[in-house]
């Protein structure tokens, strides 16, 4: 079955560290998106990428790092740099005619 | 620039009633629309989209849409609750048809379906 596989599901991050949060897909969209969601906020857009080796910002980018070096492949790096990191994490992909299609998500906590 | 408004944080109904979940969008284009649902540590599901085609939108698990223009309104409802529709649910705007690279969320709707 095709689908977005984040892992891990829950991650733990001590005060200063680096983490990355794996996003992969066998969809074949060209188009893959991160985005952030806490509590009575919705979901607020990071990184978003459109084709190969080529990413922008979105909206909270401060604070975090993605690469592109595969389609299938989006992965999300929260560096020290983000003060408040502690949230849930969303991967998402899309054909841009049919609508997103999510991963179940990577919670991450810091500790 | 885009918003949506979800009017309720949580709704609360008993199982077999119906549910209507409010939404209401602002946009400077022909709007595409969307309501997703997500269940608890779980990713977003899509229930039905709007991409100017029918004003009355169909969507999976019973759920129905209806875009109207002159109330900038996308109302979800569905006329008999059942207990697995406990989630929340995300009203969610677009400029573009099928979504493109500016999505903007509501701040969602908590719905709790009671025995």
């Amino acid at each position: 079955d095709g689908g977005i596989t984040q892992s891990p599901k829950y991650l733990f991050r001590k005060e200063g560290q680096n983490v990355t949060l794996s996003c992969e897909q066998n969809l074949n969209h060209d188009a893959m998106y991160w985005y952030r969601q806490d509590p009575g906020q919705g979901l607020r857009l990071i990184y978003y990428s459109q084709i190969v080796n080529d990413f922008q910002k979105g909206d909270i980018a401060e604070g975090y790092s993605v690469s592109r070096e595969k389609k299938e492949s989006f992965p999300l790096t929260v560096t020290s740099a983000q003060k408040n990191p502690t949230a849930f994490y969303l991967c998402a992909s899309t054909d841009s005619s049919y609508g997103y299609t999510f991963g179940s998500g990577t919670r991450l906590t810091v500790v | 620039a885009q918003s949506v408004t979800q009017l309720d944080s949580h709704v609360s109904v008993s199982e077999g009633t119906p549910v209507l979940l409010r939404c209401n969008y602002s946009s400077s284009y022909s709007p595409s629309l969307f309501w997703y649902v997500q269940h608890p540590n779980k990713g977003l599901q899509l229930l039905l989209k709007y991409t100017s085609a029918a004003t009355l939108v169909k969507g999976i698990n019973g759920f129905e849409a209806e875009f109207k223009k002159s109330e900038t309104s996308f109302h979800l409802t569905k006329p008999s609750a059942h207990m697995s529709d406990a989630a929340e649910y995300f009203c969610v705007v677009s400029d573009l048809p099928g979504g493109g690279n500016k999505l903007t969320f509501g701040t969602g709707t908590q719905l709790k379906v009671e025995l």
